[in-house]
């Protein structure tokens, strides 16, 4: 069964220290997601793609957060320098349509960041 | 802009008892509303789902969820608990037909199972 496949699944660091998250999205999948979840919350949209384009990063802070998917399929999210505020588990997720009309969304095991 | 509210934080039933979560949302329109569930230290995985048509739903799991537009729910519901349900559940709701539209989730529901 496709699955999405993140990486590092750990991550521990120190504040200021740059820190980066890699995504691979089921095949085929046009949409990507970064959500950032912290410990008993629900997840909270950072950044969507289509295909290699932004469509909404309002909630990213983006004095220290970027995301790219360069060639429309993988995508990378950078820290730079992270806080502690920023501790937290990142879940990539990826569906196949454009708009939530798509229906499900297909997470990612996540990427647990510890700022220390 | 929509918005999702779980009123529970933390619900124990017994193993073999029914089961309701709570959802409420917020938006102008008829929204498209999710129930998913998060096993400890795993990513989201979708339960069921409602877009338009019958407002009684069933998921995986059997799991089954209503909504009702009069009181903007959309509680999710088991039968009979089984002790693998023990995780946490987030309802999601999401608007917009375009490619910006997204899905906003709530802060969840633990829920602990009971021997």
């Amino acid at each position: 069964e496709a699955e999405v496949a993140q990486s590092p699944r750990y991550k521990i660091t120190e504040k200021s220290q740059a820190v980066a998250f890699w995504c691979d999205p089921i095949s085929g999948h046009a949409t990507l997601y970064w959500y950032r979840q912290i410990l008993g919350q629900g997840p909270e949209l950072l950044v969507q793609f289509q295909d290699e384009s932004v469509v909404d990063d309002s909630q990213l802070p983006k004095d220290r957060f970027s995301a790219e998917r360069l060639k429309g399929v993988d995508s990378t999210l950078k820290i730079q320098p992270a806080e502690l505020g920023d501790s937290a588990m990142y879940l990539c997720a990826s569906s196949a349509g454009t708009g939530v009309n798509t229906g499900e969304l297909f997470f990612g095991e996540g990427s647990r960041l510890t700022v220390l | 802009a929509q918005s999702v509210t779980q009123p529970d934080i933390h619900i124990t039933v017994s193993e073999g008892a029914s089961l309701e979560l709570r959802c409420n949302y917020s938006y102008g329109a008829t929204p498209y509303l999710f129930w998913y569930v998060q096993s400890p230290g795993q990513g989201l995985q979708l339960l069921l789902k409602y877009f338009s048509g019958d407002t009684l739903v069933q998921g995986i799991k059997g799991f089954e969820a209503e909504f009702k537009r009069s009181q903007s729910s959309f509680n999710l519901r088991k039968p009979s608990v089984h002790w693998s349900d023990a995780a946490e559940y987030f309802c999601a709701v999401g608007a917009g037909y375009s490619s910006a539209s997204k899905i906003i989730f709530g802060s969840g529901t633990r829920l602990s199972i009971r021997p």
